[in-house]
């Protein structure tokens, strides 16, 4: 089992809907969680970090936390085409990312 | 500008040649870590230093691998005898303790191909 999992993607929405991205843990004991996002050809940039359960927002951003059942979520409201680019799930005990989920928001 | 600066940008290669990556750190920022990626994969974790000293480092690394960071200030990845398989965008970032955790802020990587 990977330490860090992301749906598999490429994940597809229509511009102004809800994109929805997921994220597992296989280490109990994390308790960082953030998300980057990734354009083509360029480096990772944080958007959201996270570190209580529950929801965190930053504008159209939404990050979820639930440690129970390990999992977290980045939800991307009013999806723009600017927001299409690869968003990859990074966990702080022990640096790893997930392979990321490639976005592309369709005008 | 005061972010994370990594050089050369891009570095081509012959298998077998020894190269060195470097990689200057936001200033205030004690912790730097060295990330390889390759495409389609999410960055995979090599070592990280706080100050000069070197925390973690991969047990996946081969020994052709090895970081330093003398002062703790920037730091230089060094892979001797390259490999094709060594091919990929080698990723700096550095961080500093925030509320709750660290976050990670990128330089632009340096790409490497080894022909």
């Amino acid at each position: 089992q990977k330490e860090v999992e992301q749906n598999s993607g490429p994940l597809s929405v229509p511009e102004g809907a809800i994109a929805s991205l997921n994220c597992t843990y296989s280490d109990r004991g994390s308790q960082s969680f953030f998300w980057y996002r990734q354009y083509s050809g360029k480096s990772p940039e944080l958007i959201m970090s996270i570190y209580s359960n529950g929801d965190k927002e930053d504008g159209r951003f939404t990050a979820q936390l639930n440690k129970a059942s390990q999992y977290v979520s980045l939800l991307i409201r009013d999806s723009q085409p600017s927001d299409s680019a690869t968003y990859l799930c990074a966990v702080r005990s022990s640096e790893r990312f997930g392979a990321g989920t490639r976005l592309t928001v369709k005008p | 500008d005061t972010g994370v600066s990594q050089d050369p940008r891009h570095k081509i290669t012959k298998r077998g040649q020894n190269v060195t990556f470097r990689c200057d750190p936001i200033s205030e920022h004690n912790r730097l870590y060295w990330y390889r990626q390759t495409l389609g994969q999410g960055p995979e974790f090599l070592t990280y230093f706080q100050n000069e000293a070197q925390l973690e480092k991969s047990r996946l690394l081969s020994d052709r691998f090895s970081a330093e960071r003398p002062k703790g200030s920037f730091s230089t990845l060094e892979i001797q005898r390259t490999e094709q398989g060594d091919s990929a965008m080698y990723l700096c970032a550095s961080s500093f303790p925030g509320q709750g955790g660290y976050e990670q802020y990128f330089g632009p990587g340096t790409r490497l191909t080894v022909t």
